[in-house]
């Protein structure tokens, strides 16, 4: 079962909007969310992260937004940028143990010039 | 420091024959993963050190497959008699607790196996 879906295969914005990438999970015990890029033929990069008891996490043009009640996140990139064209991970994990990353299946973004 | 290192890039192989991989974490990273993904998926867990000390293995991680770190440094990962439905891209990744800073990913070996 996907603990951690990314309903979204792709998405589209236009140079200087705003892209905004959802992520919901099942279980109720992780308590730490992170997302990752991914650019071809490289392995994922970290982006940002946030724990479960916060609701907002910011880091430049990279927002990440939790609402545990309805166990959803986003991730907001505002301006986009043509660079910023790759596939986002969501994953979560539970803090103590080994850390192990539980992904979403991704998120392809292109922005357009 | 390099980052996580990852060899061979790509490994092409018959059914049947075995394959090595080695990772070469950063130095200072207690902690070493191995993840496999697949064609449209997020990677996938699969074993997990800590120095030289095995931790965690996934139940995806068959009888074929095994994992070694020696001396807490570089780890091998080997897959005996592969099957087609072994092919995919295989992620090293490292870090030091707490996570919360990420783990650095290597860039991965493509394993297609004919």
């Amino acid at each position: 079962d996907q603990q951690v879906k990314q309903n979204s295969p792709s998405l589209s914005v236009q140079e200087g909007r705003i892209s905004i990438l959802n992520c919901d999970y099942t279980n109720s015990m992780f308590d730490y969310f992170l997302w990752y890029k991914k650019y071809p033929a490289e392995g994922p990069t970290f982006l940002i992260s946030i724990s479960s008891i916060k609701d907002k996490n910011e880091d430049g043009r990279f927002t990440v937004f939790l609402n545990k009640s309805a166990k959803h996140l986003s991730l907001h990139i505002v301006p986009s940028q043509p660079g910023d064209s790759a596939v986002y991970f969501c994953a979560a994990t539970f803090q103590g143990g080994s850390e192990k990353l539980v992904f979403g299946k991704g998120t392809k973004l292109t922005v357009n010039p | 420091d390099t980052g996580v290192s990852q060899n061979p890039r790509h490994k092409i192989t018959k059914r049947g024959q075995n394959v090595t991989f080695r990772c070469d974490p950063i130095s200072e990273h207690n902690r070493l993963y191995w993840y496999r993904q697949t064609l449209g998926q997020g990677p996938e867990f699969l074993t997990y050190f800590q120095n030289e000390a095995q931790l965690e293995k996934s139940r995806l991680l068959s009888d074929r497959f095994s994992a070694e770190r020696p001396k807490g440094s570089f780890s091998t990962l080997e897959i005996q008699r592969t099957e087609q439905g072994d092919s995919a891209m295989y992620l090293c990744a490292s870090s030091s607790p707490p996570a919360n800073y990420g783990y650095t990913f290597g860039s991965g070996t493509r394993l297609t196996v004919v």
